[in-house]
């Protein structure tokens, strides 16, 4: 079954201690991508992938970092966690050209409370 | 940087009417995506239309674009409760193709 898959679903942690969040993909996709999700703000990008080892910023990557050293996977990186970091986080994937984009298929989400 | 806006933030109908919600977007695009959010779960993608399409139906959903207000519209035919979610617009800036900007979404509640 084709699917992205998010883990952990839920977290609960403290201030300053580092974390990660898995996000994986078994569609052979070449673009991967983190969002956040705030009440009355809808879903802001965190940094998007390309492809393996090209990665950059989206709309709100302070206090995060992300890597891709495999294709399937592109993990969130929180290296030190503050509470304003509180958010429902989705991973989602595509496939990818430079004439435009393609439907994201898009992780079940991660409840993360940074308290 | 807020590329799309969804228009009303929060809709409420009854089973069998039709909903429509709006999405004024800034720049120049070559995509447009509408996708459905069932309450705190992932989002799955509705419909895409292309710059150069004008209109995109897809079952009981259809979908306008008009580029020259920068608008699109998703209107839902003879609604039902298990339409009942927050719906968004996503766009992708023709000169940045690698982002894809999400708006604020409309809350859509069916009443049996």
């Amino acid at each position: 079954e084709a699917q992205v898959t998010q883990n952990p679903r839920y977290l609960i942690t403290v201030t300053g201690k580092k974390l990660t969040v898995t996000c994986s993909q078994n569609m052979n996709h070449e673009y991967m991508s983190w969002y956040r999700q705030d009440p009355g703000l809808g879903l802001r990008q965190i940094y998007y992938s390309m492809n393996v080892e090209v990665t950059d910023k989206g709309d709100v990557p302070e206090g995060y970092k992300v890597s891709r050293k495999e294709k399937r996977n592109f993990p969130l990186i929180l290296e030190s966690p503050s509470p304003n970091q509180t958010s429902l986080y989705f991973c989602a994937s595509s496939f990818y050209s430079t004439g435009g984009t393609y439907e994201q298929y898009f992780g079940p989400g991660t409840r993360l409370t940074v308290t | 940087s807020q590329q799309g806006e969804e228009d009303p933030q929060a809709l409420s109908i009854q089973e069998g009417e039709n909903a429509t919600m709006n999405c004024s977007y800034k720049t120049s695009i070559n995509n447009l995506q509408w996708y459905r959010q069932n309450s705190g779960r992932g989002l799955v993608h509705l419909i895409l239309i292309r710059s150069n399409e004008r209109e995109k139906h897809s079952g009981r959903l259809r979908v306008t674009l008009d580029t020259s207000k920068k608008s699109s519209s998703l209107l839902i035919t003879a609604s039902r409760a298990a339409d009942t979610a927050s719906y968004f617009c996503a766009t992708d800036e023709k000169r940045n193709t690698d982002k894809l900007i999400f708006g604020t979404g409309t809350r859509l509640q069916v009443f049996p």
